[in-house]
């Protein structure tokens, strides 16, 4: 099957700095990228899809200014938390779709982010 | 509205026993998808099925079996003769829309513990 990875898988930094994270698919072009977030014990909550080559779609309630989207190629889509929070610590999963209407995601490994 | 339910939170049994995990969904749209996943520790999504509005026959992989039934909107999943290794969260997600063009609905998931 396809094959999306993030990176990092985990990575801690201090309050108040920004980090970024990674998803690529590796043998597929990715038409469209997902980013859910998790917290403990919950469910994957969508926040944002982005389509290759313009602005990213973010759900109600998550900021937009606070949670930076690229999605500059066909094969990478990138999440920047700006000015990171305790608050923000939790599981980052991102998913990418090879065809515009296609109903299969891939997801990959998921990258953990603790905020210090 | 599109909505899954998992209303097990947590279940618990002992290894080689049976057991079935409910999902409910919501949805007006006639044409949609339906998935079940399995999130072990490590945290990455595994898919285990997809099954669209329009086939309701059950399905059998090995030890786990799905039934799918259109008058009470639910997919429930079970796991026959459960092994240790079967511990994770489930969750039963949704895709509605003829293109499948949407974001997963995932449900609550449901925890299951396989005691040895």
């Amino acid at each position: 099957g396809a094959v999306v990875s993030q990176h990092p898988s985990r990575v801690i930094c201090k309050s108040g700095t920004s980090v970024k994270i990674e998803c690529r698919s590796l043998d597929f072009q990715a038409t469209t990228m997902f980013w859910y977030r998790q917290f403990p014990k919950q469910s994957l909550m969508l926040m944002a899809t982005s389509n290759e080559g313009s602005k990213a779609t973010y759900e109600q309630g998550v900021e937009k200014d606070k949670f930076l989207i690229n999605h500059a190629s066909l094969t990478l889509s990138t999440l920047t938390v700006t000015s990171a929070h305790p608050e923000d610590s939790s599981f980052y999963i991102c998913s990418a779709r090879g065809h515009p209407f296609s109903y299969e995601q891939y997801f990959g490994p998921g990258t953990r982010l603790t905020v210090t | 509205a599109q909505k899954v339910t998992q209303a097990q939170t947590e279940i618990s049994v002992v290894e080689k026993e049976d057991v079935t995990l409910d999902c409910v969904y919501e949805t007006r749209d006639t044409t949609y998808y339906l998935f079940w996943y399995k999130q072990p520790p490590s945290g990455e999504l595994v898919f285990l099925i997809r099954r669209n509005s329009f086939d309701e026959q059950n399905e059998i992989s090995g030890r786990y079996s799905w039934n799918f039934q259109k008058s009470t909107s639910s997919f429930n999943f079970t796991i026959t003769a459960s092994q240790v290794v079967d511990s994770a969260v489930y969750f039963c997600a949704l895709i509605i829309g003829q293109t499948g063009a949407n974001n997963l609905f995932f449900g609550t998931g449901t925890r299951l513990t396989v005691i040895p």
